[in-house]
Formats: C-alpha cells, structure tokens, sequence
C-alpha cells in the first residue's frame, strides 16, 4: 500500500508542551502536506513542504523532511487545547494525495 | 475563502438503495476528488476528476461510481449502498499542481 503511516496514532499533552507526530511512506516523498481535521470536520490544509526543502515554517509549526528516510514530522510549539484535533500527512503521488491514517492530538488544560 | 459544501451531514439510507452525495466548489478548481475516512485507516481516495466529463479511478473505487457534468459539481454515486460502505465521505477541490486541497464538511453515511 502506498498509504503513509503515522506515529503515534495517539498523543496527550498538557497545554505549552511541544507535540510532534511522524510520518513515513514506503514509497518516495514528493511535495508533502500537512492537514488538520477538528472532530467530525473536513480537513484544513496546514503546510506544505517541497522535496527540495528540508525544514518550514509556519507560526508555531515546523515541518521537517527527509526524503532519503522517506519521512516528514510535524512540530506543534508551545500547544493550546484549540490544538486538539487529527494531524494528516498527505505525499503527492502522481496527480492525487496519498494520506496518511492520521495522529490524534489531545491538549488538556 | 474557497466554500466546498456536500449535499448532507448525515445520511441514513437502507441496503439496496442508490445513493448520491453531491459535492459543490466556487473556485473555479480543475480537479476533484472523492474520499472515505474509517477508523483507522485514514482517507483513502475512491474517485477523482481533472476535468468536467473526466474521471480517474483511487485506491477504493469499487461499488462507486462519479460524474461530473459541471465544473463546480462532483458527485459520487453508491449503486447499491452496503453496510460495508458505511463511512465519512469527504469531498475536496484543488487547482492543477496538486497542491492544497480543499475539503468539505464531509457526509456521515449510515447503511442498515
């Protein structure tokens, strides 16, 4: 399957710690994105990092890529409780996204 | 902002039945695509289209069929709805280059 796998498929935090959830694929990485979905929602595009980049950034997200791993993290800084949600990669293959099965975060208060 | 909507929220239809979930954007976007979320195993792509009339096969397509007539409009088609196609659908929109996509709400499908 070319689908992405995430790790951890869970995380709890307490709001002002850092999360960081990974993604890798089987097959090579392409531009890879980044998605949110909040509970029962459609997903909200985050960021999108390029084969040729290394590291972006986006406020308190910071998105790594390692091509030769075929993998990609994503940072979320000094989490709130609004962070709460499931984290998607998505890798470009061909002309569609293949998505990842998704890290759920869970920021207490 | 880029609006995707889908005809439903919440769907409950009956084995046998045919169904159809309507997908609408206002951006003008080239292609389209046709998801369903399980737990567990993430978005997988049933369908997508870069072109009015045109259609590619996803990872899942099976028991479901698309149509684009229009630009703006995508919908996907379950011929004879199954329990085992009981899911979230979720519809998205995007310019070529496949970069960001755009989703819907989704539609939480109910098969008895």
């Amino acid at each position: 399957s070319q689908q992405g796998e995430e790790d951890p498929q869970a995380l709890s935090i307490q709001e002002g710690e850092n999360a960081t959830m990974n993604c890798s694929y089987k097959t090579s990485i392409n531009n890879l994105q980044w998605y949110r979905q909040n509970s029962g929602r459609g997903l909200v595009h985050l960021i999108l990092i390029r084969s040729n980049e290394r590291e972006k950034h986006s406020g308190r997200l910071r998105v790594t890529l390692d091509t030769s791993k075929k993998s990609s993290s994503l940072l979320i800084t000094a989490s709130r409780a609004a962070d709460t949600a499931s984290y998607f990669c998505a890798n470009q293959a061909g002309t569609a996204l293949i998505f990842g099965k998704g890290t759920t975060l869970s920021v207490s208060s | 902002d880029v609006k995707v909507t889908q005809s439903s929220r919440y769907l409950v239809k009956r084995t046998g039945e045919k169904v159809f979930l309507e997908c609408v954007q206002d951006m003008d976007h080239e292609n389209m695509f046709w998801y369903r979320q399980d737990p567990g195993l993430g978005l997988r792509l049933i369908y997508f289209s870069y072109d009015v009339k045109m259609k590619e096969k996803g990872d899942i397509p099976e028991g479901y069929s698309v149509s684009r007539e229009k630009k703006e409009r995508f919908s996907l088609i379950l011929e004879s709805a199954s329990t085992n196609q009981t899911s979230m659908y979720l519809c998205a929109s995007g310019n070529q280059g496949w970069e960001t996509q755009y989703f819907g709400p989704g539609t939480r499908l109910l098969v008895l």
